[in-house]
Protein backbone atom coordinates (compact mmCIF):
# COMPACT_ATOMS: atom_id res chain seq x y z
CA UNK A 1 0.00 0.00 0.00
CA UNK A 2 1.04 3.56 -0.80
CA UNK A 3 1.57 5.59 2.29
CA UNK A 4 3.26 8.44 3.92
CA UNK A 5 4.04 8.57 7.73
CA UNK A 6 4.72 11.77 9.94
CA UNK A 7 5.66 9.67 13.15
CA UNK A 8 5.09 13.67 15.22
CA UNK A 9 2.17 15.43 15.28
CA UNK A 10 3.33 18.12 17.53
CA UNK A 11 7.25 19.16 17.72
CA UNK A 12 7.86 22.30 19.94
CA UNK A 13 11.51 23.97 19.65
CA UNK A 14 13.22 27.12 20.73
CA UNK A 15 13.98 29.66 18.34
CA UNK A 16 17.85 29.25 17.15
CA UNK A 17 17.60 25.46 17.89
CA UNK A 18 17.87 22.80 15.01
CA UNK A 19 14.75 20.93 13.63
CA UNK A 20 14.44 18.08 11.83
CA UNK A 21 11.19 16.53 10.72
CA UNK A 22 10.36 12.83 9.95
CA UNK A 23 8.81 11.46 6.92
CA UNK A 24 8.82 7.70 6.13
CA UNK A 25 7.00 6.27 2.61
CA UNK A 26 5.66 3.13 1.40
CA UNK A 27 5.63 3.15 -2.31
CA UNK A 28 5.81 1.06 -4.87
CA UNK A 29 7.67 3.15 -7.83
CA UNK A 30 10.35 5.53 -7.84
CA UNK A 31 9.03 7.74 -5.70
CA UNK A 32 9.17 11.46 -5.89
CA UNK A 33 9.18 13.21 -2.62
CA UNK A 34 7.95 16.95 -1.33
CA UNK A 35 7.87 19.02 1.51
CA UNK A 36 4.91 21.25 1.98
CA UNK A 37 4.45 24.10 4.75
CA UNK A 38 0.98 25.39 5.44
CA UNK A 39 0.06 28.60 7.67
CA UNK A 40 -2.50 28.86 9.47
CA UNK A 41 -5.33 29.68 7.19
CA UNK A 42 -3.64 29.42 3.84
CA UNK A 43 -2.80 26.66 1.57
CA UNK A 44 0.39 24.96 0.96
CA UNK A 45 3.55 26.26 0.16
CA UNK A 46 6.17 24.11 -1.75
CA UNK A 47 9.56 24.02 0.37
CA UNK A 48 11.49 21.51 -1.81
CA UNK A 49 11.05 18.44 -3.79
CA UNK A 50 13.29 15.62 -4.86
CA UNK A 51 13.07 13.73 -8.05
CA UNK A 52 16.56 12.03 -8.61
CA UNK A 53 20.35 12.96 -8.78
CA UNK A 54 22.18 14.32 -5.10
CA UNK A 55 19.87 13.00 -1.99
CA UNK A 56 20.29 16.15 0.27
CA UNK A 57 18.17 18.67 -1.76
CA UNK A 58 17.71 22.52 -0.35
CA UNK A 59 14.33 24.31 -0.08
CA UNK A 60 13.40 27.93 0.34
CA UNK A 61 13.58 29.66 3.55
CA UNK A 62 16.75 27.58 4.61
CA UNK A 63 15.22 24.00 4.58
CA UNK A 64 17.10 20.80 3.38
CA UNK A 65 15.86 17.07 3.13
CA UNK A 66 17.80 13.85 2.28
CA UNK A 67 16.39 10.95 0.96
CA UNK A 68 17.72 7.41 2.28
CA UNK A 69 16.23 4.88 0.10
CA UNK A 70 17.89 2.35 2.72
CA UNK A 71 15.21 3.40 5.07
CA UNK A 72 12.46 4.87 2.52
CA UNK A 73 12.84 8.47 4.45
CA UNK A 74 12.99 12.11 3.81
CA UNK A 75 13.31 13.97 6.47
CA UNK A 76 13.27 17.67 6.86
CA UNK A 77 15.98 19.86 8.12
CA UNK A 78 16.87 23.52 9.35
CA UNK A 79 19.52 24.04 11.12
CA UNK A 80 18.58 27.22 13.25
CA UNK A 81 14.24 27.63 13.53
CA UNK A 82 12.85 31.09 13.00
CA UNK A 83 9.73 32.15 15.05
CA UNK A 84 7.87 32.61 11.62
CA UNK A 85 8.91 29.00 11.08
CA UNK A 86 5.71 27.90 12.93
CA UNK A 87 3.26 26.41 10.77
CA UNK A 88 2.19 22.49 9.73
CA UNK A 89 4.33 20.79 7.69
CA UNK A 90 3.09 17.77 5.35
CA UNK A 91 5.59 15.70 3.51
CA UNK A 92 4.22 13.88 0.51
CA UNK A 93 4.89 11.34 -2.37
CA UNK A 94 3.68 10.91 -5.63
CA UNK A 95 4.20 10.09 -9.47
CA UNK A 96 5.57 13.54 -10.20
CA UNK A 97 4.22 17.16 -10.68
CA UNK A 98 1.19 15.94 -12.52
CA UNK A 99 0.04 13.13 -10.30
CA UNK A 100 -1.56 11.90 -7.27
CA UNK A 101 0.08 12.95 -4.26
CA UNK A 102 -0.13 11.10 -0.98
CA UNK A 103 0.35 13.22 2.00
CA UNK A 104 1.00 12.38 5.71
CA UNK A 105 -0.69 13.75 8.18
CA UNK A 106 1.26 16.50 8.88
CA UNK A 107 3.76 17.89 11.78
CA UNK A 108 2.61 21.07 13.54
CA UNK A 109 5.82 23.40 14.43
CA UNK A 110 5.54 25.49 17.35
CA UNK A 111 8.56 27.73 18.07
CA UNK A 112 9.48 29.27 21.61
CA UNK A 113 10.57 32.08 21.73
CA UNK B 1 0.21 35.81 -11.94
CA UNK B 2 -2.45 35.91 -8.95
CA UNK B 3 -2.04 32.47 -8.24
CA UNK B 4 -4.99 29.76 -8.13
CA UNK B 5 -7.88 31.48 -7.00
CA UNK B 6 -10.58 30.16 -5.24
CA UNK B 7 -14.17 31.26 -4.31
CA UNK B 8 -15.83 31.81 -1.72
CA UNK B 9 -13.05 31.63 0.59
CA UNK B 10 -15.53 30.64 3.42
CA UNK B 11 -19.18 29.59 2.80
CA UNK B 12 -21.48 28.20 5.50
CA UNK B 13 -24.39 26.01 4.64
CA UNK B 14 -27.69 24.47 5.85
CA UNK B 15 -27.65 20.29 5.57
CA UNK B 16 -29.31 19.32 2.07
CA UNK B 17 -28.46 22.76 0.52
CA UNK B 18 -26.57 22.52 -2.96
CA UNK B 19 -23.02 23.94 -2.48
CA UNK B 20 -20.51 24.98 -5.56
CA UNK B 21 -16.59 25.62 -5.19
CA UNK B 22 -15.23 27.38 -7.63
CA UNK B 23 -11.19 27.67 -8.96
CA UNK B 24 -9.52 29.56 -11.02
CA UNK B 25 -6.21 27.55 -12.40
CA UNK B 26 -2.96 29.50 -12.59
CA UNK B 27 -2.79 30.19 -16.74
CA UNK B 28 -0.78 27.89 -18.77
CA UNK B 29 -1.06 24.75 -15.92
CA UNK B 30 -2.98 22.35 -17.52
CA UNK B 31 -3.49 19.79 -14.74
CA UNK B 32 -6.34 20.44 -11.84
CA UNK B 33 -6.63 18.72 -8.44
CA UNK B 34 -9.09 19.07 -5.82
CA UNK B 35 -8.17 18.17 -2.32
CA UNK B 36 -10.38 18.27 0.94
CA UNK B 37 -8.40 18.51 4.63
CA UNK B 38 -10.29 17.69 7.73
CA UNK B 39 -8.81 16.97 10.84
CA UNK B 40 -9.89 13.23 10.41
CA UNK B 41 -8.53 12.47 7.45
CA UNK B 42 -6.01 14.93 6.40
CA UNK B 43 -5.14 16.06 2.87
CA UNK B 44 -6.93 13.73 0.15
CA UNK B 45 -7.14 14.07 -3.13
CA UNK B 46 -10.50 14.13 -4.45
CA UNK B 47 -10.11 14.26 -8.59
CA UNK B 48 -7.68 15.34 -10.84
CA UNK B 49 -7.83 16.86 -14.48
CA UNK B 50 -5.05 16.76 -17.32
CA UNK B 51 -6.10 19.02 -20.04
CA UNK B 52 -9.69 19.12 -18.78
CA UNK B 53 -10.53 15.40 -18.58
CA UNK B 54 -11.25 14.48 -15.33
CA UNK B 55 -8.26 11.45 -15.13
CA UNK B 56 -8.67 10.47 -11.72
CA UNK B 57 -12.03 10.33 -9.66
CA UNK B 58 -11.44 7.17 -7.51
CA UNK B 59 -11.39 9.93 -4.17
CA UNK B 60 -15.05 11.03 -4.59
CA UNK B 61 -16.79 10.25 -1.65
CA UNK B 62 -20.18 9.70 -2.87
CA UNK B 63 -22.07 10.51 -5.74
CA UNK B 64 -23.14 13.92 -4.16
CA UNK B 65 -20.26 14.91 -5.11
CA UNK B 66 -19.29 16.14 -8.88
CA UNK B 67 -16.64 18.08 -10.52
CA UNK B 68 -16.59 19.86 -14.22
CA UNK B 69 -13.50 21.93 -15.99
CA UNK B 70 -15.39 22.70 -19.00
CA UNK B 71 -12.36 25.10 -20.13
CA UNK B 72 -8.69 25.60 -18.90
CA UNK B 73 -9.23 28.57 -16.81
CA UNK B 74 -12.51 27.40 -14.64
CA UNK B 75 -13.36 24.18 -12.17
CA UNK B 76 -16.25 23.47 -10.14
CA UNK B 77 -16.63 21.13 -7.26
CA UNK B 78 -20.11 20.80 -6.55
CA UNK B 79 -22.10 18.65 -3.15
CA UNK B 80 -25.60 18.22 -3.36
CA UNK B 81 -27.15 17.68 -1.62
CA UNK B 82 -24.84 18.76 1.52
CA UNK B 83 -24.14 17.12 4.97
CA UNK B 84 -22.94 18.30 8.37
CA UNK B 85 -19.50 15.74 7.29
CA UNK B 86 -18.85 17.28 4.59
CA UNK B 87 -17.51 20.29 6.52
CA UNK B 88 -13.72 21.01 5.67
CA UNK B 89 -11.45 22.86 3.85
CA UNK B 90 -11.14 22.51 0.22
CA UNK B 91 -7.98 23.26 -1.72
CA UNK B 92 -7.38 23.68 -5.53
CA UNK B 93 -4.25 23.31 -7.03
CA UNK B 94 -3.06 23.55 -10.23
CA UNK B 95 0.40 22.60 -11.82
CA UNK B 96 2.93 22.37 -14.95
CA UNK B 97 5.63 19.68 -15.28
CA UNK B 98 7.36 21.53 -12.54
CA UNK B 99 5.37 22.38 -9.55
CA UNK B 100 2.04 21.92 -8.22
CA UNK B 101 0.61 25.71 -6.48
CA UNK B 102 -2.50 25.60 -4.16
CA UNK B 103 -4.74 27.53 -3.80
CA UNK B 104 -6.07 29.67 -0.34
CA UNK B 105 -9.01 27.39 0.24
CA UNK B 106 -12.68 26.98 0.70
CA UNK B 107 -13.75 26.56 4.24
CA UNK B 108 -17.04 24.78 4.16
CA UNK B 109 -19.33 24.45 7.19
CA UNK B 110 -22.35 22.56 6.76
CA UNK B 111 -24.68 22.88 9.72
Amino acid sequence: AQSVTQPDIHITVSEGASLELRCNYSYGATPYLFWYVQSPGQGLQLLLKYFSGDTLVQGIKGFEAEFKRSQSSFNLRKPSVHWSDAAEYFCAVGPGNTGKLIFGQGTTLQVKP
Amino acid sequence: DAGVIQSPRHEVTEMGQEVTLRCKPISGHNSLFWYRQTMMRGLELLIYFNNNVPIDDSGMPEDRFSAKMPNASFSTLKIQPSEPRDSAVYFCASSDRTEKYFGPGTRLTVT
